[in-house]
């Protein structure tokens, strides 16, 4: 089983369509949470940090399930420039450390 | 603030001959990571630097990749020899001390293409 998976898609959404996709993590201990995005031939961006409690940026929301050990990201209101792959990434500890990513979901939002 | 910044963005080399790829990290950054995304596949980890320090390397393929980090400051990593599988994109990620230590900020990338 891999470390962190995600649903490859593609998710193929209208604009101003709400998407959401999950991403799972294996190891129970994990401590820190994040959600890049990934431009087509271009460097992972972070797009938010994850929170135990929830966090909401904007548009997207993230939310953490440790019992289930998953954490989602919901995009409201989907824009073109949305088009990307969104990678989720875990680390095992809240202090620098190796974080894994999983492959991404790529999201295609059409006009 | 200059970002993170990788050298060559693109290398084409035979099998069996030697590429350094080098990254430039953000000014003060303590952490440094270097990762690898094969077509169609994950970005995988291969490893982070604590300044000068090998924190963790357990994602090194094989002993023909070499990372160094002298002095804290750019980072190399070399290959040799190259293989056919080790083609794909290097990056390379930077992060400060404290606690913004997990949220990395990459480079653009070393795309190595190994024929």
């Amino acid at each position: 089983r891999k470390e962190v998976e995600q649903d490859p898609g593609p998710f193929n959404v209208p604009e101003g369509a709400t998407v959401a996709f999950n991403c799972t993590y294996s190891n129970s201990a994990s401590q820190s949470f994040f959600w890049y995005r990934q431009d087509c031939r271009k460097e992972p961006k972070l797009l938010m940090s994850v929170y135990s409690s929830g966090n909401e940026d904007g548009r997207f929301t993230a939310q953490l399930n440790r019992a289930s050990q998953y954490i989602s990201l919901l995009i409201r209101d989907s824009k073109l420039s949305d088009s990307a792959t969104y990678l989720c990434a875990v680390s095992w500890y809240s202090s620098a450390s190796k974080i894994i990513f999983g492959s991404g979901t790529r999201l295609s939002i059409r006009p | 603030e200059a970002g993170v910044t990788q050298f060559p963005s693109h290398s084409v080399i035979e099998k069996g001959q030697t590429v350094t790829l080098r990254c430039d990290p953000i000014s003060g950054h303590d952490n440094l990571y270097w990762y690898r995304r094969v077509m169609g596949k994950e970005i995988k980890f291969l490893l982070h630097f604590v300044k000068e320090s090998k924190q963790d390397e357990s994602g090194m393929p094989n002993n023909r990749f070499l990372a160094e980090r002298t002095g804290g400051t750019y980072s190399t990593l070399k290959v040799q020899p190259a293989e056919l599988e080790d083609s794909g994109v290097y990056f390379c990620a930077s992060s400060p001390g404290g606690a913004g230590a997990n949220v990395l900020t990459f480079g653009a990338g070393s795309r190595l293409t190994v024929l």
